[in-house]
């Protein structure tokens, strides 16, 4: 089917608001992975859903920043009072079950922030 | 922690062959894989090593060696779309989510 997608694939917000990014994974894919990629810098880990549960959320830099998976597919991540340091291209990744080192990761096209 | 260096840009002639160096330091390797990625795309899967020696896929080749921690992508019969960055990312520690370098941007010129 269809590969990751990813919801807006712009979004432009002011300082202080709140933004939710949304991520639909391959179907079928239990593990799904949040990064960030800001120019010239390699994708820095966020927080890895296996199934609905966040097995592991050591990538998020700080409380301001909540993801969520309640069925096991689809995924949004929440930022909460953004700042300009937040400005980025969040990426969203999936696979088919997190659990294997050959366990090729498929990417989404990103969603850039832009926090003015 | 880990610690990934490749080369931020490297230049290339169509046509010719270019190798892209990575190199790492981490505790409990378990494996390296290469991306490519596209000003503005999302990264895409290239290669997966995780034994010594060199696999090869069509025009891309990807090298492993564990005791220098040092792997390198071999890219030949350059095309002006190979112009990419691309992205080396390692498995450590028992994790099975991988930590990125920065990437090098390759720019293939005629």
């Amino acid at each position: 089917g269809a590969g990751v997608s990813q919801t807006p694939s712009n979004k432009v917000t002011e300082k202080g608001k709140y933004v939710e990014l949304r991520c639909d994974p391959i179907s079928g894919h239990t593990a799904l992975y949040w990064y960030r990629q800001s120019l010239g810098q390699g994708p820095e880990f966020l927080i890895y859903f296996q199934g609905t549960g966040a097995a592991d959320d050591s990538g998020l830099p700080n409380d301001r920043f909540f993801a969520v998976r309640p069925e096991g597919s689809v995924s949004t991540l929440k930022i909460q009072r953004t700042e300009r340091g937040d400005s980025a291209v969040y990426l969203c990744a999936s696979s088919r079950s997190g659990s294997q080192g050959t366990d090729t990761q498929y990417f989404g096209p990103g969603t850039r922030l832009t926090v003015l | 922690g880990q610690n990934i260096d490749q080369p931020t840009e490297m230049t290339a002639t169509e046509g010719a062959i270019v190798q892209i160096n990575c190199t790492y330091q981490t505790s409990g390797f378990n494996g390296l894989f290469w991306y490519q990625q596209h000003a503005g795309e999302a990264p895409t899967f290239l290669s997966y090593n995780v034994l010594d020696g060199l696999e090869e896929k069509g025009r891309f080749s990807s090298f492993l060696s564990r005791s220098k921690g040092y792997s390198y992508l071999l890219l030949k019969e350059l095309q002006m779309k190979d112009s990419a960055s691309y992205l080396c990312a390692v498995l450590s520690g028992g994790s099975y989510i991988p930590t990125f370098g920065r990437g090098t941007s390759l720019i293939v010129h005629p």
